[in-house]
């Protein structure tokens, strides 16, 4: 059983629109990450949160924009979607240190026609 | 600079066999994690095994065991007794403590099991 949901889990949208990744957790994890990977390749770090109305760019530069309002979701939001933002977005939470790991979530496909 | 290495983008392994995959990793910080991951075709993210830098003993989960040389900042993941349901792709990822706690990812390495 999935504590962490994302929808939608596929999405094929056309350029220009404005599309929102859903995250949301049940864990009452203080920590959420978003990340983007393309088919076959590594994970890269966009955004993440350390609580509501914390938010902090990741390793990877990124169009998108995200909010915490809510500890338990973690929206990702993309203002006008291009071809170049086809790829998988990964989202994850955690409580910081120690062998817990992170819980991630089944991912959203996106592709931009 | 990358933080995470995995040199094998590749691997076959026959069924029932063992299989090693390798990661180093770099980082000047004293507390950090070191995680494994297997990332089926679907997509999901499984966590496999965690070693922390200060334990003395190499982690074992089930079939999964990590051989942690931490003086060459080594964390290779073993699969003993492959299945077929081992073939996916494997990520081996760094957590610094002192970084935010983020996580950083290899660039993987895909296995593929036969029959």
């Amino acid at each position: 059983e999935a504590d962490i949901y994302q929808t939608p889990r596929y999405l094929v949208i056309g350029t220009g629109k404005k599309i929102t990744l859903e995250c949301s957790q049940t864990m009452g994890h203080d920590k959420m990450y978003w990340y983007q990977q393309d088919p076959g390749m590594e994970l890269h770090l966009i955004h993440y949160s350390y609580g509501v109305n914390s938010t902090e760019k990741g390793d990877l530069s990124s169009e998108s924009t995200v909010s915490r309002i809510r500890t338990e979701h973690f929206p990702l939001t993309l203002e006008s979607a291009r071809p170049s933002h086809t790829s998988q977005y990964l989202c994850a939470s955690s409580t910081g240190g120690g062998s817990y790991g992170y819980t991630f979530g089944s991912g959203t496909r996106l592709t931009v026609v | 600079a990358q933080k995470i290495t995995q040199t094998q983008p590749g691997m076959f392994v026959q069924e029932k066999e063992a299989v090693t995959l390798d990661c180093t990793y770099d980082t000047s910080d004293p507390s950090y994690g070191l995680f494994w991951y297997k990332q089926p075709s679907s997509g999901e993210m499984i966590f496999l095994i965690y070693q922390g830098s200060y334990d003395q003993q190499n982690a074992t989960e089930g079939r999964y065991s990590l051989n942690f040389q931490k003086a060459r900042k080594s964390a290779n993941l073993v699969i003993s007794a492959s299945q077929l349901g081992d073939s996916a792709m494997y990520f081996c990822a760094m957590r610094e403590d002192y970084n935010d706690y983020k996580l950083s990812f290899g660039a993987g390495t895909t296995v593929t099991v036969r029959a």
